[in-house]
């Protein structure tokens, strides 16, 4: 069955350092992948995609996702983290491309002052 | 330009009434995608519709549950006899044409059964 793994529920970093939240998929192919971010009450953003090409991908508010296609990870990067970074990030694949995705669970994101 | 707009934002019903669900897909977009979001879990694709069109709906319940995106107008989600386990975040994405195109999120609707 094709899934997204989001290995860590919580991911806490102090401000200043760089934060990572990790990705792993399970989707045969070459899918499309995804970040989200999701705010309290609020609908997701999209914060970057990888389709093809290189594989450091940069997008909004300074994050950026490195794809590795033998790990089948999709790692979720910022250099220095952000107090209102905080948030509930979705790793998500679309196998077909397209609006029809496959999440992960979620990692709440906690960047103390 | 107005991004996806959903409403209503809040939705109170009891058990055994009528959910409607709309949403008003981003200009330019004629894709749109249901989601749900049900409490400790993440998001799961419902429906995927484009006008008057349903491409897939592999993730929508059997029963009780219906979707459609009328030539004019927005796109609804209809929930019939509601129960309690049907109280989730329900999220409308809209996108372009285009397998490499991302596709961009409403605000959700939160639906609480009583």
């Amino acid at each position: 069955a094709q899934s997204v793994a989001q290995p860590e529920d919580q991911v806490n970093v102090a401000e200043g350092n760089p934060l990572t939240v990790k990705c792993t998929y399970s989707v045969s192919g070459n899918p499309y992948l995804f970040w989200y971010v999701q705010y309290p009450n609020r609908g997701l953003q999209f914060l970057l995609k990888y389709i093809t090409g290189d594989n450091l991908v940069k997008g909004s508010y300074g994050f950026e996702a490195e794809f590795n296609k033998s790990q089948t990870s999709f790692h979720l990067k910022k250099p220095s983290a952000l107090v209102s970074d905080s948030a509930l990030y979705f790793c998500a694949v679309s196998p077909l491309g397209g609006g029809k995705l496959i999440f992960g669970q979620g990692t709440e994101l906690s960047v103390k002052p | 330009n107005a991004g996806v707009m959903q409403n209503p934002r809040h939705l109170v019903r009891r058990r055994g009434q009528e959910a409607r669900l709309r949403c008003s897909p981003m200009k330019g977009h004629s894709h749109v995608y249901w989601y749900r979001q049900l409490p400790e879990e993440g998001l799961k694709f419902m429906v995927y519709l484009q006008k008057e069109n349903i491409i897939d709906e592999s993730g929508m319940p059997k029963e009780r549950f219906s979707a459609e995106f009328p030539k004019e107008g927005p796109s609804i989600l209809r929930i019939q006899q509601v129960v309690r386990g049907d109280s989730a975040a329900y999220f409308c994405a809209s996108s372009r044409q285009g397998r490499e195109t991302e596709a961009f999120f409403g605000q959700g609707t939160r639906l609480t059964v009583v």
